[in-house]
């Protein structure tokens, strides 16, 4: 099982709709999670924190369910700027203070007008 | 304004040819890290350092080398023993060990290609 697993993509989705990522992880030592959105050609930028009892900012809800070891996001009312691809990314901690991402392949998204 | 640079955004080199990757960030991080993506690929990290004068290899080091020998400062060293260097390359920092060590930011990435 690859650390990191994420929907194969791409979603492709009419303006305005609700569109969901799932990602697993199979490290269940893992302690924090990220998703992460990258433009075409661009580096990634931090989207959301996904915390144990879920989070929303604004669109954007993030869910986290550690017992299935599964992350998603929702997407609500999609906008054209919302095309990107989205990574799922985990952090686990490595030894003596460190901690190292693992970053899942990503989801691309492509919001048609 | 506080950030991460890479220089150059393109680089051309032939293959043999040894090339170095400049990162520097002005935001007082400890840790910095070194990734690669391909395309369709998620990234992966090829060197670390947590604090100056030590690196750390990554999950495919081989063919590639480090110095981090300033704080703001982490070259990456693409080898000619690397036998696919052409990749998109990304530097990141965060703050290192402590209070909010999780984020990293970005620089804007080098695309090299060797032919």
């Amino acid at each position: 099982r690859k650390e990191v697993e994420q929907d194969p993509g791409p979603f492709n989705v009419p303006e305005g709709a609700t569109v969901a990522f799932n990602c697993t992880y199979s490290n269940s030592a893992s302690q924090s999670f990220f998703w992460y959105r990258q433009d075409c050609r661009k580096e990634p930028k931090l989207l959301m924190s996904v915390y144990s009892s879920g989070n929303e900012d604004g669109r954007f809800t993030a869910q986290l369910n550690r017992a299935s070891q599964y992350i998603s996001l929702l997407i609500r009312d999609s906008k054209l700027s919302d095309s990107a691809t989205y990574l799922c990314v985990v952090n686990k901690y490595s030894g003596a203070g460190s901690y190292q991402l693992t970053f899942g392949k990503g989801t691309k998204l492509s919001v048609i007008p | 304004d506080g950030g991460i640079t890479q220089s150059p955004k393109y680089l051309f080199r032939k293959e043999g040819q040894n090339v170095t990757l400049s990162c520097e960030q002005n935001l007082n991080h400890d840790a910095m890290y070194w990734y690669r993506q391909d395309p369709g690929q998620g990234l992966r990290l090829i060197y670390y350092s947590q604090i100056v004068n030590d690196f750390q290899k990554g999950d495919i080091a081989e063919g590639y080398s480090v110095s981090r020998e300033k704080k703001e400062s982490f070259p990456l060293t693409v080898t000619s023993a690397q036998k696919n260097p052409t990749a998109f390359y990304l530097c990141a920092s965060n703050p290192g060990r402590g209070s909010r060590s999780y984020e990293q930011y970005f620089g804007p990435g080098t695309r090299l290609t060797v032919t």
